[in-house]
């Protein structure tokens, strides 16, 4: 079946990076962009971008910029998303989405980063 | 940046009962709008896209509508596992905003 396996948690330090994959299966890799949402504590539901899985090409939402990177291995149907000199509030569950023709139509089970000292 | 607000903030209603969820967006999103529903410790879940489009296995008591800057999720009748979450999304330009979300909880 169509679906979306991301890796486990992780507890990173402030100021540390972290990697974080998903894994698709069930359909071509590169037919569909990947989106990449992330939900802190409590909260809702916040978009930070995409990448297109067929050119690799990312695009990133204000104030996702510059420490975070989206990337892909299309021999393991697989993207990333980097995370550097991670911050306090960068604490959340990150989710990556497929995109199907507009919506994000089958999610990842989320990844849940903690940053503590 | 277009911005999406959901009212009420949260629905308190019985089982059985009809829920109507708003969505109202700064500028028309014409009828890119999707609505997602999201449990406790679980991803969101595509409900209907398109505005009013039901996504595959979804039941035909989950029903949107509306067009541009008004929209509504209708759930006829709340079944026990209607109790959760729900999120709208504009995914016609970008940044692809969602709404902050109306919870529906047991009465």
């Amino acid at each position: 079946q169509v679906q979306l396996v991301q890796s486990g948690s992780e507890l990173k330090k402030p100021g540390a990076s972290v990697k974080v994959s998903c894994k698709a299966s069930g359909y071509t890799f590169t037919n569909y962009p990947m989106n990449w949402v992330r939900q802190a504590p409590g909260q809702g539901l916040e978009w930070l971008g995409w990448i297109n899985t067929n050119a690799g090409n990312p695009t990133y939402a204000q104030g996702f910029t510059g420490r975070f990177v989206f990337s892909l291995d299309t021999s393991v149907s697989t993207a990333y998303l980097q995370i550097s000199s991670l911050k306090a509030e960068d604490t959340a569950v990150y989710y990556c989405a497929r995109v199907s023709a507009g919506p994000f139509d089958i999610w990842g089970q989320g990844t849940m980063v903690t940053v503590s000292s | 940046e277009i911005v999406l607000t959901q009212s009420p903030g949260t629905l308190s209603l019985s089982p059985g009962e009809r829920a109507t969820l708003s969505c109202r967006a700064s500028q028309s999103v014409s009828s890119y709008l999707a609505w997602y529903q999201q449990k406790p410790g679980q991803a969101p879940r595509l409900l209907i896209y398109g505005a009013s489009s039901r996504a595959t296995g979804i039941p035909d008591r989950f029903s949107g509508s509306g067009s541009g800057t008004d929209f509504t999720l209708t759930i006829s009748r709340l079944e026990p596992e209607d109790f959760a979450v729900y999120y709208c999304q504009q995914y016609g330009s970008s940044p692809k905003t969602f709404g902050q979300g109306t919870k529906v909880e047991i009465k």
